[in-house]
């Protein structure tokens, strides 16, 4: 596709589901980020992949998130054992080279709402 | 302290007015700076990106940058209503690659 496909689009789920968010990055595309967005905040740093390097999972806010990458191509980030302050907007981003030297693009994000 | 702060606002404009926005950073190291626009419901985009000390500018979009004093401006000249969004400061960390954004400064620019 053209763009950073995020899948699914909403998802309402109950307290106490395991839930998965898809992320397809742009072809070509090396770097993957994880955002988080509660309404009318800023974007909250997840974690980051580049290339075969280790990730960078110093923004996961607990043991119950969880992300991988496969193939260097589409991510997906686990949230186990969901709690009401989960709800927020997850967005993904790639980019085609490291960060400093590229803009990122963002997909429409995936919107949680735990119940 | 916040690893990248902005003023959350909102900012209110009149149309045909300078927009002023700023953001401050705590990593001394950081090199790589963004500016990035999100309109309501809608994911953030790129507008500007500076490296250097000094302005950059970009249409009716300034960016300026001051390492000294840790701090980055986005000016928005001649603003129009569709200026009206968030824009959000972005800030490459020295260590490693991780692009940390500040909260956003809301603008809205009134016709």
């Amino acid at each position: 596709g053209a763009g950073v496909s995020q899948s699914p689009s909403n998802k309402v789920t109950e307290k106490g589901k395991d839930v998965e968010l898809r992320c397809d990055p742009i072809s070509g595309h090396t770097a993957l980020y994880w955002y988080r967005q509660s309404l009318g905040q800023g974007l909250e740093f997840l974690i980051y992949f580049q290339g075969n390097s280790a990730p960078d999972k110093s923004g996961l806010p607990s043991d119950r998130f969880s992300a991988e990458r496969t193939g260097g191509s589409v991510s997906t980030l686990t949230i186990q054992r969901t709690q009401q302050e989960d709800s927020a907007v997850y967005l993904c981003a790639s980019s085609k080279d490291r960060p400093n030297t590229g803009e990122l693009f963002f997909g429409e994000g995936s919107r949680l709402t735990v119940l | 302290q916040k690893e990248v702060e902005q003023n959350s606002g909102p900012l209110s404009v009149p149309e045909g007015a300078i927009a002023s926005l700023n953001c401050t950073y705590s990593d001394r190291g950081s090199q790589s700076f963004f500016w990035y626009r999100q309109y309501s419901g809608k994911s953030p985009e790129l507008i500007m990106f500076i490296y250097s000390n000094g302005d950059k500018e970009d249409g009716r979009f300034t960016a300026q940058l001051n390492k000294a004093s840790q701090y980055v401006s986005l000016l928005i000249r001649d603003s129009q209503p569709s200026d009206s969004a968030t824009y959000l400061c972005a800030v490459v960390q020295a260590a490693g690659n991780k692009l940390t954004f500040g909260g956003g400064t809301r603008v809205l620019v009134k016709p």
